[in-house]
């Protein structure tokens, strides 16, 4: 069975820190990883996908993928009140004959002013 | 707005009713997943469509629930006999068919079964 697991916190971190958000699943046939973002009852917000080991950076966001140790993480730097929401994981087989999104239950990030 | 469209955005139901929602992918693309959300959950995949071919469902859909996509654009998700379980917050996403697992979400259609 996939899993995706992530701490649900909430994770507090001072406006201008660093918020680090960390993901393992448990699938290795798994080869596209994202990052969504969700505000309080709205739906998820693509932010971020990463597909091979390494960083990517958009903006203040930097995603990690280690596919040795199934390690996905997201770095939000200088933490904004506005980052304020749940982030959640998500994991594709891709081209398996899957594409659907197996998520995590999302960490809830509260970025304090 | 060019965005994935959902309707209607709320539905309030009295248990044994059917109820019916509605998807609009973003134009062009031609792949359309269905998802459900409960509190504290992260989406859990129901099923997907690549043009009007109902391609996967999970074992999450059972008999009571069925899903349309007729002509390739808009889709529909159909459930009959409603149950309180079945409130949740139904999402619609779609993608393109070169970057099929790249989805995009809609606003969400909330329904409660009371």
């Amino acid at each position: 069975q996939k899993e995706v697991e992530q701490n649900s916190g909430p994770l507090s971190v001072p406006e201008g820190a660093i918020a680090s958000l960390n993901c393992t699943y448990s699938d290795r046939g798994s080869q596209s990883f994202f990052w969504y973002r969700q505000y309080s009852g709205k739906s998820p917000e693509l932010i971020m996908s990463i597909y091979s080991n390494g960083d990517k950076e958009d903006g203040r966001f930097t995603a990690q993928l280690n596919k040795a140790s199934q390690y996905v993480s997201l770095l939000i730097r200088d933490s904004q009140p506005s980052d304020s929401a749940t982030y959640l994981c998500a994991v594709s087989l891709s081209g398996a004959g899957s594409y659907q999104l197996t998520f995590g239950k999302g960490t809830k990030l509260s970025v304090i002013p | 707005d060019t965005g994935v469209s959902q309707d209607p955005r709320h539905k309030i139901t009295k248990r044994g009713q059917n109820v019916t929602f509605r998807c609009d992918p973003i134009s062009e693309h031609n792949r359309l997943y269905w998802y459900r959300q409960t509190l504290g959950q992260g989406p859990e995949f129901l099923t997907y469509f690549q043009n009007e071919a109902q391609l996967e469902k999970s074992r999450l859909l059972s008999d009571r629930f069925s899903a349309e996509r007729p002509k390739g654009s808009f889709s529909t998700l159909e459930i009959q006999r409603t149950e309180q379980g079945d409130s949740a917050m139904y999402l619609c996403a779609s993608s393109l068919s070169d970057s099929p697992d790249t989805q995009y979400f809609g606003p969400g259609t909330r329904l409660t079964v009371l």
